[in-house]
């Protein structure tokens, strides 16, 4: 039962390099979504996913990519990483049939990520 | 316009205390729902409870109730017999009916402090 899993949970990057921060989840969920929360901020959409090979963009997705090429993972690659990507990353999963009941968001624990 | 809006950066309340944090939201759909999530300093998003936008009884769970008036479009969280525990960051969030996967809008939270 573990839900959302994101890894690592922290990382220190230099200006330029690249990386991927891993989400996986085990709900079946169809609905996926990468966020980055700022200090003292509330949650921003980078990309999010309805399903297996469909992507799409949030509102902050410059300098980000994303696929989704089975249900449970939905990766989250920085290319050239800059300063301005300092931030806290979170995953989410969701069901897509939202007629009733309880549908919120899962996350995960967060990947808390430094440019330097 | 904002979609979520909670107009309390911060606030204060004595252990043992009830405290209510505010919560509008804007939507002209019939179908929505709402959340309220917890994160406390260790950076995990805590789901805290939900009401849906049919829903004709508020919320309860444990000591969070969910304070729902529709005509006024506010969905505030009462918090009863604050803990030491209850201190966090708080966001209230809104999914959006005829979903398409993108529809699911933040606050920029609430920090609370409770005081022993």
């Amino acid at each position: 039962n573990a839900g959302v899993t994101q890894t690592p949970k922290f990382r220190i990057l230099k200006i330029g390099q690249s990386m991927t921060l891993q989400c996986t989840q085990d709900m079946n969920h169809n609905y996926m979504y990468w966020y980055r929360q700022d200090p003292g901020m509330g949650l921003k959409l980078i990309y999010y996913s309805v399903g297996a090979g469909i992507t799409d963009k949030g509102e902050v997705p410059n300098g980000y990519n994303v696929s989704r090429s089975t249900t449970e993972d939905f990766p989250l690659r920085l290319e050239l990483a800059a300063p301005s990507q300092t931030s806290v990353y979170f995953c989410a999963s969701t069901l897509s049939s939202p007629e009733t009941g309880n549908y919120g968001y899962t996350f995960g624990s967060g990947t808390r990520l430094t440019v330097v | 316009a904002q979609k979520i809006t909670q107009t309390q950066p911060g606030m204060f309340v004595q252990e043992k205390e009830a405290v209510t944090l505010d919560c509008t939201y804007d939507t002209s759909d019939q179908s929505y729902g709402l959340f309220w999530y917890k994160q406390p300093s260790s950076g995990e998003m805590i789901f805290l409870i939900y009401q849906g936008s049919y829903d004709e009884q508020n919320a309860t769970e444990g000591r969070y109730s969910l304070n729902f008036q529709k005509a006024r479009k506010s969905a505030n969280l009462v918090i009863s017999a604050s803990q030491l525990g209850d201190s966090a960051m708080y966001f209230c969030a809104m999914r959006e009916g005829g979903w398409t996967g993108n529809q699911f809008y933040f606050g920029t939270g609430t920090s609370l402090t409770v005081i022993p």
